[in-house]
């Protein structure tokens, strides 16, 4: 069946640092791909996303790499800073043109040290 | 006013009590949807309403009900609960279709339903 993996459960960097969050998925008609922040009590928020046409897209501080050929999705946070702890997840349509049906990743919670 | 509200934030409940988790959405989307967020597991699609028809049941059991009168209100009625089914749920929406589609989902702040 579809699935999508995260490949690390918890990342810890230090302020400043970049982070890189990465992601796999399965089902190679997904053509929309999303990355979301989830802060302790709150719901999921969206921070970037990229279509399967692309295999770049910048944001303030955020980057999605996309890599069709693996399947492999990226989140890139520049200078990390302390509220950008939470945790993030990815995930993908579930095939083309259902774009609010989302197979959801089991998240990475990324924290920063002062 | 958040674009997606949900209550209540915190519900306790008994196995044989009935209660209802309402959303609402105040960002003119046609779509809406409920979500399981259970401990280290992923985000577990339950339903999803497209302009007030139910379009998805994601093999979800008959003791939660969903409801949707309106495209801008959205229920969960809850009925002879297990303690398994603790959990947060989250109510999001979304516009589909036509040049506004972007796919992305708007998410509540979740209701978290504990079942003693």
């Amino acid at each position: 069946g579809e699935s999508v993996g995260l490949h690390l459960p918890t990342l810890s960097v230090q302020e400043g640092d970049n982070s890189i969050i990465n992601c796999a998925y399965s089902n190679s008609a997904s053509d929309y791909f999303i990355w979301y922040k989830q802060e302790s009590g709150k719901g999921p928020q969206f921070i970037i996303d990229i279509r399967s046409n692309m295999d770049k897209r910048q944001g303030q501080r955020v980057t999605v790499l996309l890599n069709k050929t693996v399947k492999h999705l990226s989140l890139q946070i520049a200078a990390t800073q302390p509220g950008d702890s939470a945790v993030y997840f990815c995930a993908v349509t579930r095939g083309r043109g259902s774009q609010g049906n989302l197979i959801f990743g089991k998240g990475t919670k990324l924290s920063v040290k002062p | 006013e958040t674009g997606v509200t949900q209550t209540p934030r915190h519900l306790v409940m008994g196995m044989t009590n009935k209660k209802s988790l309402k959303c609402e959405q105040h960002l003119g989307h046609n779509a809406m949807y409920w979500y399981k967020q259970s401990a280290k597991k992923p985000l577990e699609l339950m339903f999803v309403y497209n302009f007030k028809e139910q379009t998805e049941n994601n093999s979800v059991p008959s003791r939660f009900s969903p409801e949707c009168p309106n495209s801008s209100h959205l229920f969960l009625h809850l009925h002879t609960l297990q303690p398994e089914d603790s959990a947060l749920y989250l109510c999001a929406s979304s516009q589909e279709g036509g040049r506004a589609n972007t796919g992305e989902l708007f998410f509540g702040e979740g209701s978290r339903l504990t079942v003693l």
